[in-house]
């Protein structure tokens, strides 16, 4: 079975910190992924990465950074967190579209609920 | 703008009882939509994935419809158990399958 880890399940950071959220996969996925997700607005991807290195902006990547060093792991940056920042973050992975086609499904690890106080 | 809208928002059904949920879609070009399954605390599971020229997938008790024609989709849950109790989300995929646009789920609850 695939397994996608996050670092931390709860996390509570103060304004301007700066926060990493750690995610490793198994499965060596070529594709990860960082989403939050908030009540009412469902999941929205923030960054994507289809390969070690690269890194691809989502639909709200403002106030984010990436990094890809090594193909299991995916980190988000939060470079100085803000309160609208307060979420649940959501990492997956999934085989490459390119490679494998399109059906691929997303892996998804469990989630860090993040607080910015 | 591409967008999922799921209905309905919430439901609660007794134990046995068969519930479906609905999904109507405007995410242009189609590649493919899936069903995840979210339990409290945890990260969605997907249920099933279904392309263009599928209009039906079954994954034990779970059953997917998809009309491509009038942009619907529904899941069908079968004999329901207390364990079915969660979100389900409904995603459509454009893109090639790179570019995920999902609805906001229905909350399932199933009570005794």
């Amino acid at each position: 079975d695939v397994k996608v880890t996050q670092s931390s399940r709860y996390l509570v950071k103060r304004t301007g910190e700066k926060v990493f959220l750690e995610c490793v996969q198994d499965m060596d996925h070529e594709n990860m992924f960082w989403y939050r997700q908030d009540p009412g607005l469902g999941l929205r991807l923030i960054y994507f990465s289809y390969d070690v290195k690269m890194k691809e902006k989502g639909d709200i990547p403002e106030g984010y950074s990436v990094s890809r060093e090594k193909k299991e792991r995916f980190s988000l940056i939060l470079e100085s967190a803000s309160t609208n920042q307060t979420s649940m973050y959501l990492c997956a992975s999934s085989w490459s579209h390119a490679k494998w086609g399109g059906n691929q499904p997303q892996h998804f690890g469990d989630g860090t609920r993040l607080s910015i106080l | 703008k591409n967008q999922v809208e799921q209905s309905p928002q919430s439901l609660i059904i007794l134990e046995g009882k068969n519930c479906t949920l609905q999904c109507n879609y405007t995410v242009s070009p189609f590649s493919n939509l899936r069903w995840y399954k979210q339990d409290t605390g945890r990260g969605p599971v997907s249920l099933t994935i279904m392309t263009f020229s599928e209009n039906t997938k079954s994954n034990g008790r779970y059953t997917a419809t998809l009309d491509a024609d009038t942009k619907q989709s529904s899941l069908h849950i079968t004999a329901s158990q207390l364990s079915d109790s969660a979100s389900y989300i409904c995603v459509v995929t454009t893109g090639g399958g790179n570019k995920l646009t999902f609805g906001t789920g229905t909350q399932l609850k199933v009570e005794l």
